[in-house]
């Protein structure tokens, strides 16, 4: 059972654009990670949302907890081919985290 | 600080062989994680120790087995290899805050071919 699904698994747009890709759960999550991985490499973590409605940025992207603390989402504003990579989101439960599938994301020039 | 470390990088094995993967985690960090990467599956956790303790397992068969060490250090099992084994195997080392949660420090991965 996939309890953190991710969406859209595939996504390739043109540079300049922006995205939004989301993490939806039924279930409630101490607090919600966001990572990147490139290939040939493990994941990076980009940041942790903590607070029900809390609101992150990092340079263009702005990370979203819900207010249930069930769902995430991640904005990209103006994509760059450098952002281009696997994003995962991971839910905290406990010590324990519950991992989307991953987004795809391609960056075209 | 340096990183979470894997060795080897790569790996060929034929079926049936045996496999042991190694893990140093960040200095300081108590909890490794190791898991199962594959373009189909996406990320697939296998288990988890604290303190030589498996605190958390996956689902996965009873032939892939870890362990940690005194110092951290952890290893991965896998005996009796199938093709299905191929993957990049991701160790994590896990670094718990004030507020509880885990965040996850990711070596490379060890890129594991089963021919």
């Amino acid at each position: 059972t996939q309890l953190l699904e991710q969406s859209p698994q595939f996504l390739s747009i043109q540079e300049g654009e922006n995205l939004t890709v989301y993490c939806n759960s039924s279930s409630v999550f101490s607090s919600l990670q966001w990572y990147r991985q490139e290939p040939g490499e493990g994941p990076v973590l980009l940041v942790t949302v903590v607070t029900g409605g809390e609101v992150k940025k990092l340079k263009r992207l702005t990370f979203q907890f819900g207010d249930a603390r069930k769902d995430s989402s991640l904005h990209i504003t103006a994509a760059q081919p450098g952002d281009t990579g696997l994003y995962l989101c991971a839910g905290a439960q406990g010590y324990q985290l519950i991992w989307g599938a991953g987004t795809k994301l391609i960056i075209k020039p | 600080k340096a990183g979470v470390t894997q060795t080897p990088r790569y790996l060929i094995k034929t079926r049936g062989q045996q496999v042991t993967l190694s893990c140093s985690p960040i200095s300081g960090h108590r909890s490794v994680s190791w898991y199962q990467q594959t373009p189909g599956q996406g990320l697939q956790f296998l288990f988890e120790y604290f303190s030589e303790t498996q605190r958390n397992k996956g689902n996965f068969p009873g032939r892939f087995s870890g362990r940690q060490f005194s110092n951290s250090r952890s290893e991965m099992n896998v005996s009796t290899l199938e093709l299905g084994d191929s993957a990049l195997y991701l160790c994590a080392s896990s670094l718990m805050t004030a507020l509880g949660t885990d965040t996850q420090y990711f070596g490379p991965g060890t890129r594991l071919t089963v021919l």
